[in-house]
Order: C-alpha cells, then sequence, then structure tokens
C-alpha cells in the first residue's frame, strides 16, 4: 500500500511569490495535517482537516492557507513568500479525528525562497 | 501550551552500544509518538505509546503518563540508527495537534 504522499520534493521559489503542496493520505485514512521544519527545529503544526473541515489551526499567518478535497487529498498554500519560509513542510495522515489515533508522515517537500 | 523536552540533545554512540533517549512532557497527553527522521528528512514511526511498553526487534518504549515521561530504548545500534528521533504529543481537550520536542540527535560510529 502506498503512503502517504507530497509533491512536489523540492520547490525554489522567490519572495513575494505563492506556493501550493500537494499531499494524499495513506487510502482510507480520513485526517490530514500540516507540519512546517526549519532547520535544527522540531515540526510546527500549521493546520488539521477532518471529512474537509478544518479542525485546527496552529501559529501561524494568514498567509498560510489549506483545504481538503472529497477524496481526502489536501493542499496547503502560502501567499506572499518570506525568506523565512524556507522549511520543510510534512504532511501527516490519520484514519479517524481523534486524538488517539496514530499519525503517519509523507516525505515532505523542501521549500527554498530566494 | 504543552512543553516537551527530550534528552539529551545529541549523542554519540560506538556501533553495538545501548542507548536510552527521554522525552518528557509537561501536562497530561491522549497521544504519544515517537519517530525517527532520516537524513532526507523522512519521518518514520517508531511506536504509538500513550501508555505501557512495546517492543520492536532492537528498539523499544515505556510511556509513564502519571509521572509525565516516556523513554525509547536502543539496543546493539547499528549506524542505520543515525539520524534525529523525536518525540510528540497530543494533549489538552479538543486538540488534534502534535506537539514535537526539539529531537535527540544520535550518531552512530563504526
Amino acid at each position: 500500500d502506498a503512503g502517504v504522499t507530497q509533491s512536489p520534493t523540492h520547490l525554489i521559489k522567490t519572495r513575494g511569490q505563492q506556493v501550493t503542496l500537494r499531499c494524499s493520505p495513506i487510502s482510507g485514512h480520513k485526517s490530514v495535517s500540516w507540519y512546517q521544519q526549519v532547520l535544527g527545529q522540531g515540526p510546527q503544526f500549521i493546520f488539521q482537516y477532518y471529512e474537509k473541515e478544518e479542525r485546527g489551526r496552529g501559529n501561524f499567518p494568514d498567509r498560510f492557507s489549506a483545504r481538503q478535497f472529497p477524496n481526502y487529498s489536501s493542499e496547503l498554500n502560502v501567499n506572499a513568500l518570506l525568506l523565512g519560509d524556507s522549511a520543510l513542510y510534512l504532511c501527516a495522515s490519520s484514519f479517524g479525528g481523534t486524538v488517539n489515533t496514530e499519525a503517519f508522515f509523507g516525505q515532505g517537500t523542501r521549500l527554498t525562497v530566494v | 501550551g504543552i512543553q516537551v523536552e527530550q534528552s539529551p540533545p545529541d549523542l554519540i554512540l560506538q556501533e553495538g552500544a545501548n542507548s536510552t533517549l527521554r522525552c518528557n512532557f509537561s501536562d497530561s497527553v491522549n497521544n504519544l509518538q515517537w519517530f525517527h527522521q532520516n537524513p532526507w528528512g523522512q519521518l518514520i514511526n517508531l511506536f504509538y505509546i500513550p501508555s505501557g511498553t512495546k517492543q520492536n526487534g532492537r528498539l523499544s518504549a515505556t510511556t509513564v503518563a502519571t509521572e509525565r515521561y516516556s523513554l525509547l530504548y536502543i539496543s546493539s545500534s547499528q549506524t542505520t540508527d543515525s539520524g534525529v528521533y523525536f518525540c510528540a504529543v497530543i494533549s489538552g481537550a479538543g486538540s488534534y495537534q502534535l506537539t514535537f520536542g526539539k529531537g535527540t540527535k544520535l550518531s552512530v560510529i563504526p
């Protein structure tokens, strides 16, 4: 079975541009979460979606937005990119919307803003 | 919010040695996971262990929820064990976010 897949794997953007990152969860999983990991730190929570509804949002500016589609895949959008947005963006998939469910991560999208 | 502290921050081992990584958390948790991040950034699931003890080959983990800590044991370490080990928790009613510690960077040398 395929795991969590993210695309693209690497991306270089210029300051001020907009970027869209994509995530496909494990088959049968209905929850997708997004995390940002800067060098030397643990991942930081950005969003969680369950059954196409936003369940939680981390401490990130409104430049960050996301959505989940009927097939449970998800997109993360970042507008007006800043140099500080350079990071590894990780998508996590889990079966249900409850807290006691195991999360599985994709390989990440490495975003570089120049 | 909940605080997650991992120790030690860095660890260098000779191949074949054993090690214990610790994760302390500041509040009760509903979910606790251990991950291994490989050099390419992939987070690999090791254990889902909000309480109790589990073993998987050379690795085992114990979470004592009442005392707010979890331990990850690595026995007979191999060079492929190198990487960063993260502990992550979910805490609080209505919260679904994993809060990660800063990780333990493990280097296993031949």
